[in-house]
C-alpha cells in the first residue's frame, strides 16, 4: 500500500545552519507530495507541495524536489531560525479523494 | 485563504460519556472532510472520509460505533466518540477540501482528555 517514511528525530540545529530532513514513499499511481509543519498545540499547516516529477515546491526559505527515480521529496532549508522549531510530516495524496498519507514526523529543533 | 475550524480545541471528559467534535469549513464548501487521530509524538492516521449527504468510509480497525462521522451540510462534519474511555484520549484533526483539484485544508485540531 501507500506509505511515507521520514526520517526520526529529533533534529537539533543550530540558527543559520543548513537543513535536510529526508522522506522517500511508496505509491501505486502518481501521487502528489507534500510538507506539512505543526507547531505545538497547533494543526497543520501546508509548507509546500509538488503534484509531479522533477516539480520543486518551495515557500518560506524551504524548498523539497519531486524525485520519481528515488522516491524521495527531501526538505531542505539553506539557513534555519529559532521560528522554524516545529514537527515537519512529509504526505503524500491519491485517489480521486485525495487521501492522505503521513510520515512520522520529524521535530526540529533550532537553538540560538 | 481557506479556513476549517475545529470546535472545541480542548474537551475534558468522564470515562463512559459521549463527546462530540465540529469541524467547519468557513469560507467554501467542503465536498470531503477527513478526520485523522494523532497519538503523542506520533504521524496522523487516516479515520475516515466522509462525503455530504453519505455515510462515511472508515479505515481498517476503526471501530464505526465507536466514531460516529455526520457530514449533513457542505460545511459541517462531525466526530462523536461514543462511550469514551481513557484510551480514546488523543488529538483528532479534521480536514476538508472541495473540488477534486482543491488541496485539504486541516483544522487546528481538538485535544481530548478522558478521566
Amino acid at each position: 500500500g501507500d506509505s511515507v517514511t521520514q526520517m526520526e528525530g529529533p533534529v537539533t540545529l543550530s540558527e543559520e545552519a543548513f537543513l535536510t530532513i529526508n522522506c522517500t514513499y511508496t505509491a501505486t499511481g502518481y501521487p502528489s507530495l507534500f510538507w506539512y509543519v505543526q507547531y505545538p498545540g497547533e494543526g497543520l499547516q501546508l509548507l509546500l507541495k509538488a503534484t509531479k516529477a522533477d516539480d520543486k515546491g518551495s515557500n518560506k526559505g524551504f524548498e523539497a524536489t519531486y524525485r520519481k527515480e528515488t522516491t524521495s521529496f527531501h526538505l531542505e532549508k539553506g539557513s534555519v531560525q529559532v521560528s522554524d522549531s516545529a514537527v515537519y510530516f512529509c504526505a503524500l495524496s491519491t485517489g480521486n479523494f485525495n487521501k492522505f498519507y503521513f510520515g512520522s514526523g520529524t521535530k526540529l529543533n533550532v537553538k540560538p | 485563504g481557506a479556513v476549517v475550524s475545529q470546535h472545541p480545541s480542548w474537551v475534558i471528559c468522564k470515562s463512559g460519556t459521549s463527546v462530540k467534535i465540529e469541524c467547519r469549513s468557513l469560507d467554501f464548501q467542503a465536498t470531503t472532510m477527513f478526520w485523522y487521530r494523532q497519538f503523542p509524538k506520533q504521524s496522523l492516521m487516516l479515520m475516515a472520509t466522509s462525503n455530504e449527504g453519505s455515510k462515511a468510509t472508515y479505515e481498517q480497525g476503526v471501530e464505526k460505533d465507536k466514531f460516529l462521522i455526520n457530514h449533513a451540510s457542505l460545511t459541517l462534519s462531525t466526530l462523536t466518540v461514543t462511550s469514551a474511555h481513557p484510551e480514546d484520549s488523543s488529538f483528532y484533526i479534521c480536514s476538508a477540501k472541495g473540488t477534486a483539484s482543491q488541496p485539504q485544508h486541516f483544522g487546528d485540531g481538538t485535544r481530548l482528555s478522558i478521566l
